[in-house]
């Protein structure tokens, strides 16, 4: 079975901090995907990124960059310079075979940047 | 573009009733998923609808119904309500076109419906 785990349940940080968000997933599938999602006050899911088993070629998105590491089972997400606008609840979810709609997500991380 | 739509934003019903939760996706898109947000169990995954077909599902009992319509929109269904229904629901959307393009596999979300059962 698919599961993601975030185990930082809150993180707070002072405005211009770095900060990273922890995702470990866990699947017996060899095809998969994996997302990231921003969920502000709002409520709307925004997606951020996604990644597929295949490439473990990290990205970079202006303040933003994901780290694949399948051998740890981790897509950690690094937020640089960080902003009161990105205060959010970050989710990282995954996807598994090859129609992928069937998402797993993990429990959130809770991010507050304070001024 | 316009986005994923959903009716209504707010709702509060009494135990024991029933209610329906709208979705228009993206134009174009042809799959529209449902999740239930919770406090206690995150969010979680209720169905999936593809070409009017329910193709996915999750493991929720069958209060919980849905369906889509022949211009991709989906409804679903809550009968007997509970407490625990309280929740928002939240539908996504992706364009789906077919095997061997799960590149376009993305899910979209709309801004859910918060329900409220008192």
């Amino acid at each position: 079975a698919q599961k993601v785990t975030q185990a930082q349940t809150e993180i707070s940080v002072v405005e211009k901090e770095d900060v990273t968000l922890d995702c470990v997933y866990e699947t017996r599938d060899t095809t998969y995907y994996l997302f990231w999602y921003k969920q502000p006050p709002s409520g709307e899911l925004v997606f951020l990124i996604r990644r597929n088993s295949f490439d473990e070629q990290n990205e970079i998105s202006g303040r933003y960059s994901w780290n694949f590491q399948k051998s740890t089972s981790s897509f950690n997400f690094t937020i640089t310079a960080s902003q009161v606008v990105d205060s959010a609840v970050y989710f990282c979810a995954l996807s598994e075979g090859n129609y992928g709609q069937n998402f797993v997500f993990g429990p959130g991380t809770r991010l507050s940047v304070l001024p | 573009k316009a986005g994923v739509t959903q009716t209504p934003r707010y709702l509060i019903k009494t135990r024991g009733q029933q209610v329906t939760l709208s979705c228009s996706p993206i134009s174009g898109h042809r799959s529209v998923s449902w999740y239930q947000q919770t406090p206690g169990q995150g969010l979680q995954f209720l169905f999936e609808y593809f070409s009017e077909t329910q193709r996915n599902k999750g493991n929720f009992p069958g209060r919980f119904s849905g369906r889509q319509f022949s211009n991709s929109r989906s409804e679903m269904n809550v009968s007997t309500l509970e407490l625990g229904d309280s929740a928002l629901y939240l539908c996504a959307s992706s364009l789906d076109p077919g095997p061997g393009q799960s590149a376009k596999n993305i899910q979209y979300f709309g801004a859910g419906t918060r329900l409220s059962v008192l």
